[in-house]
């Protein structure tokens, strides 16, 4: 069955530290892969995709993420973490079956960023 | 651009009533998707509708159905709520297959 794991529920950075979010998926076919970003009470912000080509994604609000076809992952990175980066990540892999698309969504990894 | 929005943003119902939450997704976009969030949790898939027609529906109750208007814009309805059904509400609208933009969503809480 498809599904995405991301391992860590809550993870805590100091201001200015590197950041990296762990994501496993499980699909049988080629992965269309996603993360949102959702800050408390608001709907979900796409920060960056893979469809194919170069592995190493780059998104918006200097995140990047690489996908790695043989350990089925998709992790989230980003060099120096800003107090706004505070929020719950969610990373989704696309699913189509019987005519239509969906996400597939983590139970996500709620950041927390220490000044 | 207007992105989707959703109305309306908190509803608070009591079990056994029904509830109907609407959504417009950004100018262009011909299909749209529900998703529920309960608390904690990553969001789940409810319907997908393209064209006003429903393309998809996830694993959900007959109690939960949907439809699109011949502007793109839907409308979410649950009947017979439940304590249970208490959730962030998500619509999404998409234009290329897969990439699909969420609204602020609709905060349901059933006492």
């Amino acid at each position: 069955a498809q599904s995405v794991t991301q391992p860590d529920i809550h993870i805590t950075v100091s201001e200015g530290a590197s950041l990296e979010l762990r994501c496993n998926y499980s699909y049988g076919a080629t992965p269309y892969l996603f993360w949102y970003v959702q800050s408390p009470g608001q709907g979900l912000q796409l920060l960056l995709k893979y469809f194919s080509g170069d592995t190493l994604v780059q998104g918006i609000k200097g995140f990047e993420a690489e996908f790695k076809r043989s350990q089925s992952s998709f992790n989230l990175r980003k060099p120096s973490v800003h107090w706004s980066d505070a929020a719950e990540y969610f990373c989704a892999v696309g699913s189509f079956s019987g005519g239509y698309n969906k996400l597939i969504f983590g139970a996500g990894t709620r950041l927390a960023v220490h000044p | 651009d207007a992105g989707v929005t959703q109305s309306p943003t908190h509803l608070i119902k009591t079990r056994g009533q029904h509830v109907t939450l609407r959504c417009s997704p950004i100018s262009g976009h011909k299909s749209v998707s529900w998703y529920q969030q309960v608390l904690g949790q990553g969001p789940q898939f409810i319907f997908q509708y393209y064209e006003k027609e429903e393309r998809g529906r996830g694993n959900f109750p007959d109690r939960f159905s949907a439809r699109q208007f011949p502007n793109y814009s839907s409308e979410l309805n649950v009947n017979a709520l439940l304590l249970g059904d208490s959730a962030l509400y998500l619509c999404a609208s998409s234009l290329a297959q897969y990439e699909q933009y969420f609204g602020p969503g609709t905060r349901l809480t059933v006492t």
